[in-house]
């Protein structure tokens, strides 16, 4: 199975600043991997698919980059609602989600 | 629109089985899989499997194999996910949620999530 690990598992920072949450693979998974943002109470929302492809409606602060086994979302200026946790999810071989790092304000 | 309708929050006793809905409309039920995902609390996000509503098929995370039991109900359009041999492990949030077919794979819609309590 491949295992997915996200970092840091929380992450503070300020309005404002620029953003970088890691998400690494146990293997390969050929850029086959979305971000999801989820809020307390709420489901998961899509931001990212396939690695760097932004969701329709989804501020264009958020991007994704990657290859192989090592990927990475940013948020380029980090606003108030994005406080939420976000979670990486692999679909090259099987179904795995990250850990989920959890993005608080400072 | 495309919504998936959730049933309600299930107090259950340990020991004992649950089964809970997702109720599709907007689209083909028959030509999208769906599948469940796991939430305890205050932890990640943990994928259970999916069925094809068309014909059936299922294919389950080996974790969750004798624990959770896919089907579909094709004149209804509605998922079910039966949980059995209930343990406080399995209390949780669960989500159905539904691919998007095509190029590019990822979970376009997602239910509301019900909240599985085991407690006696």
């Amino acid at each position: 199975d491949i295992q997915m690990t996200q970092s840091p598992s929380v992450l503070s920072a300020s309005v404002g600043d620029r953003v970088t949450l890691s998400c690494k693979a146990s293997q390969n998974i050929n850029k086959n991997l979305d971000w999801y943002q989820q809020k307390l109470g709420e489901a998961p929302k899509l931001l990212i698919y396939f690695t760097n492809n932004l969701q329709t409606g989804i501020p264009s602060r958020f991007s994704g980059s990657g290859s192989g086994t090592d990927y990475t979302l940013t948020i380029s200026s980090l606003q108030p609602e994005d406080v939420a946790t976000y979670f990486c999810f692999q679909y090259n071989s099987g179904y795995t989600f990250g850990a989920g790092t959890k993005l608080e304000l400072k | 629109q495309v919504q998936l309708q959730q049933s309600g929050a299930e107090l259950v006793k340990p020991g004992s089985s649950v089964k809970i809905s997702c109720k599709a409309s907007g689209y083909t039920f028959t030509s999208y899989d769906m599948h469940w995902i796991k939430q305890q609390p205050g932890n990640g996000l943990e994928w259970i499997g999916w069925i094809y509503p068309g014909n059936g098929n299922t294919k389950y995370n080996q974790k969750f194999n004798g624990k959770a039991t896919l089907t579909a109900d094709k004149s209804s359009s509605t998922a079910y996910m039966q949980l059995s041999s209930l343990t406080s492990e399995d209390s949780a949030v669960y989500f159905c949620a539904r691919p998007r077919g095509g190029y590019y794979w990822y979970f376009d819609f997602w239910g509301p999530g019900t909240m599985v309590t085991v407690s006696s």
